[in-house]
């Protein structure tokens, strides 16, 4: 069955910190996308990116850069010079069946100024 | 991008109530639409699979006679709970799936709606 999980439950560092949120999925398909959120206090729920098995190049936008690496069944976000915007829980999800995402249990990062 | 609007954004109802929540793809046609329930504090769980035209599909656990989904057009889908009670209250998320012109489909959110169940 597939799992995913975010075992950094709280995370507070200061800004301009830089801060990794751990994610470790597991999944017995070949096929499968891996994603992240980003939920703020209003709740709504913000596409980061989105993965796929086939893809294991690193990808970096910004301020934000993704690590997926098959061999440990990770996909890890880390966010360079902190902001306190960024202040939010961060959801790491899985798909194998068309659009239905598992989600890890969501991390809360919580940016200090 | 593409746009998921649900309605209410917030309700308080008494227990014993039937509450309808609305999803609608504003901008594209969605064949699929998933319903997620997220507990405070917690992470988002799927309910179920709204299929336009067809019935949906339930998550182990969830009761069909207690969240009953409709999808009756391309671009709306239906969450009712039925008998609230204040177990219920919970912030329900829904989704639109926007079926990709290349391989991969991409899965539009709603903003939520809280559901308060006195």
């Amino acid at each position: 069955a597939q799992k995913v999980t975010q075992a950094q439950t709280e995370i507070s560092v200061v800004e301009k910190e830089d801060v990794t949120l751990d994610c470790v999925y597991e999944t017995r398909d070949t096929t499968y996308y891996l994603f992240w959120y980003k939920q703020p206090p209003s709740g709504e729920l913000v596409f980061l990116i989105r993965r796929n098995s086939f893809d294991e190049q690193n990808e970096i936008s910004g301020r934000y850069s993704w690590n997926f690496q098959k061999s440990t069944s990770s996909f890890n976000f880390t966010i360079t010079a902190s902001q306190v915007v960024d202040s939010a829980v961060y959801f790491c999800a899985l798909s194998e069946v068309r659009g239905k995402l598992i989600f890890g249990q969501g991390t809360t990062l919580q940016v200090k100024p | 991008g593409a746009v998921v609007s649900q309605h209410p954004s917030r309700v308080i109802c008494k227990s014993g109530t039937s509450v309808k929540i609305e999803c609608r793809s504003l901008d594209f046609q969605a064949t699929t639409m998933f319903w997620y329930r997220q507990f405070p504090k917690k992470s988002l769980m799927l309910m179920a699979t709204s299929n336009e035209g067809s019935k949906a599909t339930y998550e182990q656990g969830v009761e069909k006679d207690k969240f009953l989904i409709n999808h009756a057009s391309l671009t709306l889908s239906t969450l009712t709970v039925t008998s609230a009670h204040p177990e219920d209250s919970s912030f329900y998320i829904c989704s639109a799936l926007l079926a990709g012109r290349t391989s991969t489909d991409t899965q539009y959110f709603g903003p939520g709606t809280r559901l308060t169940v006195l």
